[in-house]
């Protein structure tokens, strides 16, 4: 198997701009979720879907962020228009359910200027 | 207070060398998990566990749930176990089942 698949691996943006972070998981898991990690503040769990349905997105930092899944293959997490702040590696994952056992992505790092 | 807690904070070890890390959370939890991270790297799962004590080659990982605790422990450290190692603890229910909540890591660095 491929692994959790995340796009792009870097991303340089200056502020204002709208980033997209694309995400595949693993064939067959059917929870995603989308963490944030950042020197201060360590990893952060951001949302999370299962069957494609948003669960929890009590983490979203405010609505600049928006996540979707509109297939069991495929989900885009969007920050619009992006911060300084907003820089941090952002990674994907997924599970055979909530409680399964989590694969990561490699992370997608977004640089905002 | 943190709702989970990772001791030590860093960890420096010799090749070899037997080495503990320790996790305690304050809420209850469905399972644990222990990951690794490489510098620069990505994240691996290295156990869930909810009861007990789980072995993969050197590593072994206990949770006593009773205490609120969790021990990860390396057998003949080696270089390339030098990492970063995080704690999570999963919500005990309701749509916080999925939910992960992270202790800071602990840096480990072992030499040759």
């Amino acid at each position: 198997d491929a692994g959790v698949i995340q796009s792009p691996r870097h991303e340089v943006t200056e502020m204002g701009q709208e980033v997209t972070l694309r995400c595949k998981p693993i064939s067959g898991h059917n929870s995603l979720f989308w963490y944030r990690q950042t020197m201060m503040r360590g990893l952060e769990l951001l949302i999370y879907f299962n069957n494609n349905v948003p669960i929890d997105d009590s983490g979203m930092p405010e609505d600049r962020f928006s996540a979707k899944m509109p297939n069991a293959s495929f989900s885009t997490l969007k920050i619009q228009p992006s911060e300084p702040r907003d820089s941090a590696v952002y990674f994907c994952a997924s599970s055979k359910g909530p409680g399964g056992e989590l694969f990561f992505g490699e992370g997608s790092r977004l640089t905002v200027l | 207070k943190n709702e989970v807690e990772q001791s030590p904070q860093n960890l420096t070890a010799q090749e070899g060398e037997f080495i503990t890390i320790n996790c305690s959370y304050s809420v209850g939890i469905s399972a644990l998990h222990w990951l690794q991270q490489h510098p620069g790297g990505g994240i691996v799962s290295l156990f869930m566990l909810s009861s007990g004590k789980k072995k993969h080659g050197r590593l072994i990982a206990t949770i006593n749930i009773q205490e609120k605790h969790s021990s990860l422990h390396i057998t003949a450290s080696h270089p390339r176990d030098s990492a970063v190692y995080i704690c999570a603890v999963r919500g005990g229910g309701g749509t916080s089942y999925g939910k992960l909540t992270f202790g800071q890591g602990t840096i480990l660095t072992v030499h040759p």
